[in-house]
């Protein structure tokens, strides 16, 4: 059972324009959330993360939003740029520690294009 | 900076083969997590470790164990390769929530 969802596998968005990528969760004691971006023949890096007590994160043309009623984040990238093409990973966490593992959902392909 | 290395970036071996994955961090975190990423099944959590000697299962733990003999060394074993072990595995290492990534190791067995 998905306790992340990322319903889309794939988007495509013209460069310049806002990429929006969603993730639900269904498990309410989920307090942590990341969003990680992945090249091919890469391992994944750390992008932005939101605490439930906030519903809004930004860093740069990342920002994140936080919609606890609906269980929803979503991931925006203003503007879009050819170098922001690779698959992101929403992550979540069910308390502030490392010793949980993090809960991943399957991804979605970011493709800008220029 | 952080820094998570892995032995290999690309791994051929042949069915039955014993194989071994290393994964060596260098900023002292107690956590360390082995995952595999296949097309569409996004990143699936193998094994995981708090702290050494210590070894947890993951969500697919089955043909795989775990070593982890000194804090910044985790290793990935594969008992008795198999083709349906041929993917993508990926390294990571935290001390609070953010895990750090490995390159990955693209191991194909045939």
């Amino acid at each position: 059972d998905q306790q992340v969802k990322q319903n889309s596998p794939s988007l495509s968005v013209q460069e310049g324009r806002i990429s929006i990528l969603n993730c639900d969760y269904t498990n309410s004691m989920f307090d942590y959330f990341l969003w990680y971006k992945k090249y091919p023949a890469e391992g994944p890096t750390f992008l932005i993360s939101i605490s439930s007590i906030k519903d809004k994160n930004e860093d740069g043309r990342f920002t994140v939003f936080l919609n606890k009623s609906a269980k929803h984040l979503s991931l925006h990238i203003v503007p879009s740029q050819p170098g922001d093409s690779a698959v992101y990973f929403c992550a979540a966490s069910p308390i502030n520690s490392g010793n949980t593992p993090l809960v991943f959902g399957k991804g979605t392909r970011l493709s800008v294009i220029a | 900076d952080v820094k998570v290395t892995q032995s290999s970036r690309y791994l051929v071996k042949r069915t039955g083969e014993k194989v071994f994955l290393e994964c060596v961090q260098d900023m002292d975190h107690e956590n360390m997590f082995w995952y595999r990423q296949d097309p569409g099944l996004g990143l699936r959590l193998i094994y995981f470790s708090y702290d050494v000697k210590m070894k947890e299962k993951g969500d697919i733990p089955e043909g795989y164990s775990v070593s982890r003999e000194k804090k910044e060394r985790f290793s990935l074993i594969l008992e008795s390769a198999s083709t349906n072990q041929t993917s993508m595995y990926l390294c990571a290492s935290s001390k609070g929530v953010v895990q750090y990534f490995g390159p990955g190791t693209r191991l194909t067995v045939t």
